[in-house]
């Protein structure tokens, strides 16, 4: 199973709005909406920000949104702030009952 | 509130064994699976596998199988991963999630396994 592919970086202002891509197929990202996100910041464990494509666990932000199109989903962070600057990965449910997660991506917040 | 508390970091020589340990608390243990999760140093996230609570049901990563073993101890609400014959490529730190649905709901705090000579 092959890493779903994900920018390795992307940057923006605070206040600005980013969006992060995940593409994978139709094994993965686009035979399910079993995808989900994930926020990490250096030296700690990963933190889910977003399920089931575009669904909001209790607590997260609303500043962070999840869609899909096709193969790949994105992620969008409104409202660039500096706390969000973390490496951001996705991840996908797959045809043979696996997951599978993108390479990450590195959020710099200028 | 949820919680997975794993074991302390390890070290161990090439061709070795770990096991790590993941102690859930919070919840009903047999509702969820467990998914475990490594990730090597300056390195992204890597699915290892799956175990049911319930059933004990597992599901591997391919180009772990037959290196890898989870388990799980319903009485104590412990899972475990078994990874064998180690190399230097092992070496990362793992993490426990509970899995619901395809998602990593809440993670443990991760277990430093280092494979070195």
């Amino acid at each position: 199973q092959s890493a779903l592919t994900q920018p390795a970086s992307v940057s923006g202002s605070p206040g600005q709005s980013i969006t992060i891509s995940c593409t994978g197929t139709t094994s993965d990202v686009g035979g399910y909406n079993y995808v989900s996100w994930y926020q990490q910041h250096p030296g700690k464990a990963p933190k889910l920000i977003i399920y089931e494509v575009s669904k909001w666990p209790s607590g997260v932000s609303n500043r962070f949104s999840g869609s899909k199109s096709g193969n790949t989903a994105s992620l969008t962070i409104s409202g660039l702030q500096a706390e969000d600057e973390a490496d951001y990965y996705c991840s996908s449910h797959t045809s043979s009952n696996t997951r599978v997660f993108g390479g990450g991506t590195k959020l710099t917040v200028l | 509130q949820v919680q997975l508390v794993q074991s302390g970091a390890e070290v161990k020589t090439p061709g070795a064994s770990v096991k790590v340990s993941c102690k859930a608390s919070g919840y009903t243990f047999t509702i969820n699976g467990i998914s475990w999760v490594r990730q090597a140093p300056g390195q992204g996230l890597e699915w290892v596998g799956w175990i049911s609570a319930n059933s004990g049901d597992t599901n591997y990563a391919q180009k772990l199988q037959g290196r890898v073993t989870m388990t799980t101890d319903t009485s104590t609400s412990t899972a475990y991963m078994e990874l064998r014959s180690l190399t230097s490529d092992d070496t990362a730190v793992y993490y426990c999630a509970r899995d619901v649905f395809y998602r990593f709901e809440y993670w443990g705090q991760g277990t430093l396994v280092t494979v070195s000579s």
